[in-house]
């Protein structure tokens, strides 16, 4: 696509239930990355993939967070049993190889009740 | 480890004003350096970034920054301000080679008075 794509642009969900955000990359983006920005904060990195694989997923808070990135090309974020601090934004970006120019989707609101 | 200060939350100017952003940054290898804007309910957008070579960057809707490598700084500058121009504003730093990773400062919202 023109962009980079991230579904749903707005989730809701109950305190210890299971979601799922997908990021769409531009078409032809071998690197994936996935940030959260929580209110009055810049983006915080979490996980980077180069194809199919995780390159670096240091950025994870703890083991309820989990992405995937099955054919290289769609990711989804999965977070298990969501706490009220998982509450952000979840920003997805894509580029080409290593080239340094990422292109920002539009985040998930992602509020946590 | 990098990190990224940015000086003042909240930046206020008149329009057809100066516009400086202030970033420092802490890195242990020379950075590669990003500005970023973010208008509401969007994600964010590449204004410019400093790799190698010239120190003086030009990037989009008449920005620019200059990457001081002694004072550890890499300031955004606009001549004149537009209306246009209100919004979030991240500085970023990454290692150049290995982590393909950003760290980002907490933003300076900018606010542009008629």
């Amino acid at each position: 696509g023109a962009g980079v794509s991230q579904t749903p642009s707005n989730k809701v969900t109950e305190k210890g239930k299971y979601v799922e955000l997908r990021c769409d990359p531009i078409s032809g983006h071998t690197a994936l990355y996935w940030y959260r920005q929580s209110l009055g904060q810049g983006p915080e990195f979490l996980i980077y993939f180069q194809g199919t694989g995780a390159a670096d997923d240091s950025g994870l808070p703890n083991d309820r967070f989990f992405a995937v990135r099955p054919e290289g090309s769609v990711s989804t974020l999965k977070i298990q049993r969501t706490e009220r601090g998982d509450s952000a934004v979840y920003l997805c970006a894509s580029s080409p190889d290593s080239n340094y120019g990422y292109t920002f989707g539009s985040g998930t609101r992602l509020t946590v009740v | 480890a990098q990190s990224v200060t940015q000086l003042g939350s909240h930046v206020s100017v008149s329009e057809g004003a100066l516009v400086l952003l202030r970033c420092n940054y802490s890195s242990s290898v020379p950075p590669y350096l990003f500005w970023y804007v973010q208008y509401p309910n969007q994600g964010l957008q590449l204004l410019l970034k400093y790799t190698t070579g010239a120190t003086l960057v030009k990037g989009i809707n008449g920005f620019e920054a200059e990457f001081k490598k002694s004072e550890t700084s890499f300031h955004l500058t606009k001549p004149s301000a537009h209306m246009s121009d209100a919004a979030e504003y991240f500085c970023a730093v990454s290692l150049i080679q290995g982590a393909q990773k950003l760290v980002f400062g907490q933003g300076t919202r900018l606010t542009i008075n008629p």
